[in-house]
């Protein structure tokens, strides 16, 4: 049983870049929602998901897009990156959105932009 | 609006030693409280939460938390540290609002246990 899995683990890109974040879980979960954790700033919710098809903006959506176009699959994208956007990336899914529900987390991508 | 203050970016104990990670929150409704605990170079994982009934609350591990109302804390706590236990922990709280709701975290404590 997978949970939670996030590809790439690490990557470094060049400022301007693009470049695409996965993740996928196999929990059958409605909500999805993708976090950048930072020293010192705890984590932050950049976009989230509460079922396939659907996307809303967190606290820190400037400059990331989302889409989920497949219920297990929920896809970050940058599409001009910033050194600003160093940071590690964070998926995680819960079954439903009620406040009382834990969040599963993936182990994170490692972005760095140069 | 909810909120989540975690005192003490950085704990050290000794192995064996009592472990007490603090946590305050502000919320204007009920608050759903969590502790999770991320090792080096892995994602979160749920140590326990509280929702509803018995304050004192029983995690994996060994930890336990403490909802105390009065004080708007939820602390963490372990009676005898292991080496294990070093990682990076965070408490969060529910926020309510929007298409669902969600958790604001707060900016973690990493807990270092000397032998």
């Amino acid at each position: 049983n997978a949970g939670v899995t996030q590809t790439p683990k690490f990557r470094v890109l060049k400022t301007g870049q693009s470049m695409t974040l996965l993740c996928a879980q196999d929990m059958n979960h409605e909500y999805m929602y993708w976090y950048r954790q930072d020293p010192g700033m705890g984590l932050r919710l950049i976009h989230y998901s509460v079922g396939e098809g659907t996307t809303a903006k967190g606290e820190v959506p400037d400059g990331y897009n989302v889409s989920r176009l497949k219920k297990q699959n929920f896809l970050l994208g940058l599409e001009s990156a910033a050194p600003s956007q160093t940071s590690v990336y964070f998926c995680a899914s819960s079954f439903t959105g009620l406040g009382n529900q834990p969040q599963h987390f993936g182990d994170g991508t490692r972005l760095s932009i140069l | 609006a909810q909120s989540v203050t975690q005192l003490g970016s950085h704990v050290s104990v000794s192995e064996g030693a009592l472990v007490l990670l603090r946590c305050n929150y502000s919320s204007s409704v009920p608050p759903y409280l969590f502790w999770y605990v991320q090792y080096p170079n892995q994602g979160l994982q749920l140590l326990l939460k509280y929702t509803t009934g018995a304050t004192l609350v029983k995690g994996i591990n060994g930890f336990e938390a403490e909802f105390k109302k009065s004080e708007t804390s939820f602390h963490l706590t372990k009676p005898s540290a292991h080496m294990s236990d070093a990682a990076e922990y965070f408490c969060a709280v529910t926020a309510y609002g929007g298409a669902t709701n969600k958790l604001i975290f707060g900016t973690g404590t990493l807990l270092a246990v000397q032998p």
